[in-house]
């Protein structure tokens, strides 16, 4: 149980363009949702904090115009990555509470974003 | 402030034990710990809440020492299949936002 569907996988898009990523949560209510960013050999960085219904928290040094969230239902979290530049490449990842804080978190299977 | 993990990374025999360690600088609330294989997403192992908790699944076990802010993560008997790097995770007083340690890469070969 407690399954985050991402998608797309991977997507490769050239400079300029936008791209959707999509985190379902399949069997639960995912109120919040955590996304994170993981360069190669890297820990991973949270980007931003989305609740339901509400504005997205975003982490300091992060654009919140460029990396646009929306949660618009209990199930259904998406990150926008607009007007991609290759430094913009990375692996993308969104996670969610286990049934509340106190049971750790479910990941997406992550997104490997390529622009060119 | 990202947790300190060590050692950053360990190469074992199948059936050897390992420890990870995770140290932060700032009182924890808890602690939790994930393995990622290469290319995919982590993978929660468990999560430590209470000082001087321990908790255990097969053989990977972990345990919390909230007074030194550490917590250490135990392999015994390792597989092939603990492969991965391993995370720690820590949550301060603001519960619910994480951060993460940079990672422990662990081989285990045959």
């Amino acid at each position: 149980g407690a399954v985050v569907s991402q998608h797309p996988s991977w997507v490769i898009c050239k400079s300029g363009t936008s791209v959707k990523i999509e985190c379902r949560s399949l069997d639960f209510q995912a109120t919040t949702m955590f996304w994170y960013r993981q360069f190669p050999k890297q820990s991973l960085m949270l980007m931003a904090t989305s609740n339901e219904g509400s504005k997205a928290t975003y982490e300091q040094g992060v654009e919140k115009d460029k990396f646009l969230i929306n949660h618009a239902s209990l199930t259904l979290s998406t990150l926008t990555v607009t007007s991609a530049h290759p430094e913009d490449s990375s692996f993308y990842i969104c996670s969610a509470p286990l049934s509340g804080l106190n049971y750790g978190y479910t990941f997406g299977s992550g997104t490997r974003l390529t622009v060119v | 402030q990202q947790p300190v993990q060590s050692p950053q990374a360990v190469i074992l025999r199948e059936g050897e034990d390992a420890v990870i360690n995770c140290s932060s600088s700032k009182a924890l609330y808890s602690v939790h710990w994930y393995r990622q294989k290469h290319g995919e997403a982590p993978v929660f192992l468990m999560i430590l809440l209470k000082g001087g908790e321990q908790k255990g699944h097969d053989k990977i076990s972990a345990s919390f020492n909230e007074k030194k802010q550490q917590s250490s993560l135990y392999l015994t008997a390792s597989q092939l299949s603990y492969s991965g790097t391993y995370f720690c995770g820590t949550e301060g007083s603001n519960a619910g936002k994480s951060t993460f340690g940079d990672g422990t890469t662990l081989t285990v070969k045959p």
